[in-house]
């Protein structure tokens, strides 16, 4: 079984700064993608970036990045020039492909908060 | 751009009774889910549906719970006899095989048990 381990329970950041979200996993799978979920106030589930493990390259969406070390199984999110509209929870989650048992296993989950 | 949706938003109920919250996933997709955040926490995988039938479900997903998708568009979740640790968000999604594995989540319905 996958597990997600997100250890900050929260963050703050001022706003226009860089911060860093981590997150770790466990899987004996080979191939597998990873998650950066936001959720504000609303509790909308947002897709923020993905990863797919059998790349090297890292995934980067915007002002969003990620650092993923796939053998120390380590999946963190860099948010670059902090917004107030950053300010939400952030889940990492695990999928195997496509396919008929690809469900998302979320980690507990970060508070962000962007400080003006 | 498609999207999935839930009804209703929030269902407020009371303790043993039965509740249908609803869904409609994007319309070309396969695979359908159904997670549960009870408040603060974190989200949990409840069931997977594909081809008509479960494909896995967890622990939490009892003799209470079942799904169904009746007439090809609406994805359904009941639970026949609600209790007071029922109470949580619960977000349905779907996935598609050409969606580049990103499963597209609902707005969540809130279901309150008193």
């Amino acid at each position: 079984a996958q597990t997600v381990t997100q250890s900050q329970p929260e963050m703050s950041v001022q706003e226009a700064e860089t911060v860093t979200l981590s997150c770790t996993y466990d899987t004996s799978e080979s191939n597998y993608y990873l998650f950066w979920y936001k959720q504000p106030p609303s509790r909308q589930m947002i897709l923020v970036i993905r990863q797919e493990a059998y790349k090297q390259q890292n995934a980067t969406e915007n002002r969003f990045s990620v650092n993923f070390q796939k053998a120390a199984k380590s999946f963190s999110l860099k948010i670059s020039d902090s917004q107030l509209g950053d300010t939400a929870m952030y889940f990492c989650a695990f999928m195997k492909p496509t396919g008929a048992n690809s469900k998302l296993t979320f980690g507990k989950g970060i508070t962000l908060s962007v400080r003006p | 751009e498609p999207e999935v949706t839930q009804t209703p938003s929030h269902q407020v109920t009371q303790m043993g009774q039965e509740v249908i919250l609803r869904c409609v996933p994007i319309s070309n997709h396969l695979y359908f889910y159904w997670y549960r955040q009870i408040l603060g926490q974190k989200v949990e995988f409840l069931v997977s549906f594909y081809n008509n039938e479960i494909s896995e479900k967890s622990e939490i997903f009892d003799d209470q719970f079942s799904v169904e998708r009746p007439d090809g568009s609406n994805f359904t979740l009941k639970i026949r006899s609600t209790k007071l640790e029922d109470s949580a968000m619960y977000f349905c999604a779907s996935l598609g095989a050409t969606s580049y594995n990103e499963q597209f989540f609902g707005p969540g319905t809130r279901l309150t048990v008193l």
